[in-house]
């Protein structure tokens, strides 16, 4: 079974602090993908990254950075939390090889900035 | 540009009712489909998957979907539901499975 880790899955910060957000999958997946869900909206893209290094802005990246530095990692940053960026926060992974593999995800990090 | 509609953000059922969810979709070529389901404080788990064939398709846990391509609808059912049911489900649409964009969500209440 594919494994998504996401590296915390509760997280307090402060407004105006730097807060990482790691992801970590096991199947060698070329596709990453960052998503924030609140209630009501459910997912949004943050991120999604296709290949080491590479990256693309989803539809709500404003606020966010993303890294890709190893095939198996996908990490996001939120430089200035705000309150806003309170949500939960869910990682993604599938095959790059194919158009109709599906996505498979983390248990969430539910992130809560004061 | 694509949407998804999950008209139904709540709803009730009875431990061994018959379960609809419904699903409607904007897109103008026929769309890769997908249910997740997400129990509590988890991530979310894919249900089924639908891009060509057979417009019924069958999934895990006793679920499945039928794609009515006139309706662009994508509902999912279940015969008899179990108290384990009980989660939110998410209908997911899109030109590929790399590029979703996902529902509002449907929590569903099993009642004993």
């Amino acid at each position: 079974d594919v494994k998504v880790t996401q590296s915390s899955r509760y997280l307090v910060k402060r407004t105006g602090e730097k807060v990482f957000l790691e992801c970590v999958q096991d199947m060698d997946h070329e596709n990453m993908f960052w998503y924030r869900q609140d209630p009501g909206l459910g997912l949004r893209l943050i991120y999604f990254s296709y290949d080491v290094k590479m990256k693309e802005k989803g539809d709500i990246p404003e606020g966010y950075s993303v890294s890709r530095e190893k095939k198996e990692r996908f990490s996001m940053i939120l430089e200035s939390a705000s309150t806003n960026q309170t949500s939960m926060y869910l990682c993604a992974s599938s095959p790059g090889d194919r158009d109709n593999q599906p996505q498979h995800f983390g248990d969430g990090t539910r992130l809560s900035i004061l | 540009a694509q949407s998804v509609t999950q008209p139904d953000i709540h709803i009730t059922v009875s431990e061994g009712a018959s379960l609809e969810l419904r699903c409607n979709y904007s897109y103008g070529a026929t769309p890769y489909l997908f249910w997740y389901v997400q129990s509590p404080g988890q991530g979310l788990q894919l249900l089924l998957k639908y891009f060509s064939g057979d417009t019924l398709v069958q999934g895990i846990k006793g679920f499945e979907a039928e794609f009515k391509r006139s309706q662009s609808s994508f509902n999912l059912r279940k015969p008899s539901v179990h108290w384990s049911d009980a989660a939110e489900y998410f209908c997911a649409v899109g030109p590929r499975a790399q590029k979703l964009v996902f529902g509002q969500g449907t929590r569903l209440t099993i009642n004993p």
